[in-house]
């Protein structure tokens, strides 16, 4: 079965440094990886999209980078800042019916 | 624009009794979702409705019926509620079901049962 895994731990970083998130996928290729943040008690936020042919893409402070060799994509915020303390959530589509397939999220805080 | 909206958004049940969460779009989707999420599972698909009229099963679907009543609200209902079913439920509509479009979540149902 397809399997998407992001970094169970909660990634602790200093303000003003980058953080750097992981998602791995096993049994697939996805054509494109979605990246989503989720605050405490709300829905998922969609952040980013990367195509499998993209390598990296940048968003303001936001970098994505997909590597269909090692079948994985980092997640990267520069400059980070206490507001971007967050779970952040990886999916790809599944390669029947298009529905969306999500890690279980790494948990992201930023300390002043 | 109120995008996605979940109804209601806390709720405690006892064992065996049934309830129905709402949920509604305002962005004109063809597709829309139910997923749960518990700690340490991510977002598992419950059911899904790829367009007006039709719905399928996604990856836990036991214990769960769904309703697309209209191209705007997708139902979820739990006809005999389970303390296994003690989660947060988070409706979701994209555009498509296939292709690459982001997928707009509402804030969640925080469903308990004792």
């Amino acid at each position: 079965s397809q399997k998407i895994e992001q970094n169970s731990e909660a990634l602790n970083i200093q303000e003003g440094k980058t953080a750097t998130l992981t998602c791995n996928y096993t049994n697939y290729s996805p054509a494109y990886l979605q990246w989503y943040r989720q605050d405490p008690g709300r829905g998922p936020v969609f952040l980013l999209l990367i195509r499998e042919n993209e390598k990296e893409k940048r968003k303001e402070r936001l970098k994505v980078t997909f590597d269909t060799t090692l079948k994985q994509s980092l997640f990267h915020i520069t400059a980070s800042q206490p507001a971007d303390s967050a779970t952040y959530l990886c999916a790809h589509r599944d390669n029947q019916g298009g529905k969306l397939i999500f890690g279980q999220g790494t948990e992201l805080s930023v300390k002043p | 624009n109120a995008g996605v909206t979940q109804t209601p958004k806390f709720q405690v049940l006892k064992t065996g009794q049934s309830m129905t969460l709402q949920c509604a779009q305002d962005m004109n989707h063809n597709s829309m979702y139910w997923y749960r999420q518990d700690p340490g599972m991510g977002l598992r698909l419950i059911y899904y409705s790829a367009s007006e009229g039709t719905t399928d099963k996604g990856e836990v679907p036991n214990g769960y019926n769904v309703s697309r009543l209209n191209k705007r609200e997708f139902s979820l209902r739990l006809e005999s509620a389970a303390p296994s079913q003690t989660s947060v439920y988070f409706c979701a509509s994209t555009q498509l079901t296939g292709g690459n479009q982001p997928q707009h979540f509402g804030d969640g149902t925080r469903l308990s049962i004792l």
